[in-house]
């Protein structure tokens, strides 16, 4: 069975930082392309990063270039997502996906609430 | 990387047919055949329903359909169903190597 947990999310102040994990199991990890997807409270799916399977290419939505590092750990089957001068726009359900080009498998989501 | 254009809201009677349209540009759905469409229930993950314009993911139901020209996609549900009830994302990857969404489309069944 395909199962994506994340892990990390909760309550930040503006400027602060937050690393969102991502565990994965029952598919070949190592050879899947992963992505971060948003969604404010009550508003749509935003597309964050997404890292390619050996982790040597990686892209960002405009909105959070220079801020977000995403990073993968293929030995312990794992997805990050460093957030720094986090802004309360950046609240959000955080889900981790798997695709391309499709995101055919998503995890259950982490809240990430920036607020003072 | 501006969102899709999706309507904000559609609305049929069961047994009905629905479409819902995803309009982008040349740079991501005029440029690919990588157009992808999501169920979302409330508080619920989202779904894929339809991968590569019009390919049904195993489980998914013959009543979902896709389809897209130039620089729009549809999605079409027929005999639509109370359970179908949801919100309904397209996607798209870019000409950027980035994916955008659409705004999402709220489906009331009557």
């Amino acid at each position: 069975e395909v199962q994506l947990v994340e892990s990390g999310g909760g309550l930040v102040q503006p400027g602060g930082s937050l690393r969102l994990s991502c565990a994965a199991s029952g598919f070949s990890f190592s050879n899947s392309w992963m992505h971060w997807v948003r969604q404010a409270p009550g508003k749509g799916l935003v597309w964050v990063s997404r890292i390619n399977s050996d982790g040597s290419t990686t892209n960002y939505a405009d909105s959070v270039k220079g801020r977000f590092s995403i990073s993968r750990d293929n030995a312990k089957n794992t997805l990050y997502l460093q957030m720094n001068s986090l802004r309360a726009e950046d609240t959000a359900v955080y889900y981790c996906a798997r695709a391309p080009p499709s995101f055919d498998y998503w995890g259950q989501g982490t809240l990430v609430t920036v607020s003072s | 990387q501006s969102a899709l254009t999706q309507p904000a809201s559609v609305s049929g009677s069961p047994g009905q047919s629905i479409t819902i349209s995803c309009t982008g540009t040349s740079s991501d759905v005029g440029a690919y055949n990588y157009v992808s469409w999501y169920q979302q229930h409330p508080g619920k993950v989202p779904k894929l329903m339809i991968y590569e314009v019009s390919n049904r993911p195993s489980g998914v139901s013959n009543r979902f359909s896709g389809s897209k020209s130039a620089y729009t996609a549809s999605l079409t549900i027929s005999g639509l169903q109370a359970e179908d009830e949801a919100d309904y994302y397209c996607s798209s990857f870019t000409t950027s190597s980035s994916w955008v969404f659409g705004g999402g489309t709220k489906l009331t069944v009557l």
